[in-house]
């Protein structure tokens, strides 16, 4: 049974450019959350998705932030126009629903902004 | 508004010595903890976790975790230490009512000297 799975593992763009950040979900599961760790930072929670819904986007950005789990398919991190500040490791963790509290992580991406 | 504090940022310890990580809480729902550990460069990997009952838990690696309510902590233990056990360690809390997302601590870095 794969674990969770983001790519691309390392992503690197120019200021203004678009990043888009993949997450596959463990089997069977259905929620998940992203992460954000700035340097020599913790992880600060982003938001949280269902498949077709966002249940909690309280920690997103208000602008260039976007995130989305279609019915197919992975979970989509889009960042428009990133900027140097977006650098940092983001993480993304699944659970098998909203009464399994048990979060699985996977590796990470992370996006370095030149 | 829930918070975690780590309170130390870095820890060094000899190999074969004991350890002990701090990890206090601040959270309006009942709690359930977690600590993670992460190699630098990789993803999260669960040490152990606190849901109910016994509040003495142990998880992988030889390490266990004591969970007082009464003081709202959840330190992190291990008995002798391992060369291999350098790395940074999270507490992180999360709860049913806020949507199982994890708040996490700004982690401990543990160096071990030989």
């Amino acid at each position: 049974n794969a674990g969770v799975m983001q790519n691309p593992r390392h992503l690197v763009r120019r200021r203004g450019q678009e990043a888009r950040l993949r997450c596959s979900p463990m089997k069977g599961h259905s929620h998940v959350y992203w992460y954000r760790q700035l340097p020599e930072e913790g992880l600060k929670f982003m938001v949280y998705l269902q498949k077709e819904n966002i249940i909690d986007e309280s920690g997103m950005p208000k602008e260039r932030f976007s995130a989305e789990f279609p019915k197919e398919g992975p979970s989509i991190l889009r960042i428009q126009q990133v900027v140097r500040g977006d650098s940092a490791a983001y993480f993304c963790a699944s659970t098998q629903g909203a009464r399994y509290n048990e979060q699985f992580f996977g590796p990470g991406t992370r996006l370095t902004v030149l | 508004a829930q918070s975690v504090t780590q309170p130390d940022i870095h820890i060094t310890v000899s190999e074969g010595a004991s350890l002990e990580l701090r990890c206090n809480y601040s959270y309006g729902a009942t709690p359930y903890l977690f600590w993670y550990v992460q190699s630098p460069g990789q993803g999260l990997q669960l040490l152990l976790k606190y849901f109910s009952g016994d509040t003495l838990v142990q998880g992988i690696k030889g390490f266990e975790a004591e969970f007082k309510r009464s003081q709202s902590s959840f330190n992190l233990r291990k008995p002798s230490v391992h060369w291999s056990d350098a790395a940074e360690y999270f507490c992180a809390v999360g709860a049913v009512e806020y949507g199982n997302k994890l708040v996490f601590g700004a982690g401990t870095i543990l160096r071990v000297k030989s």
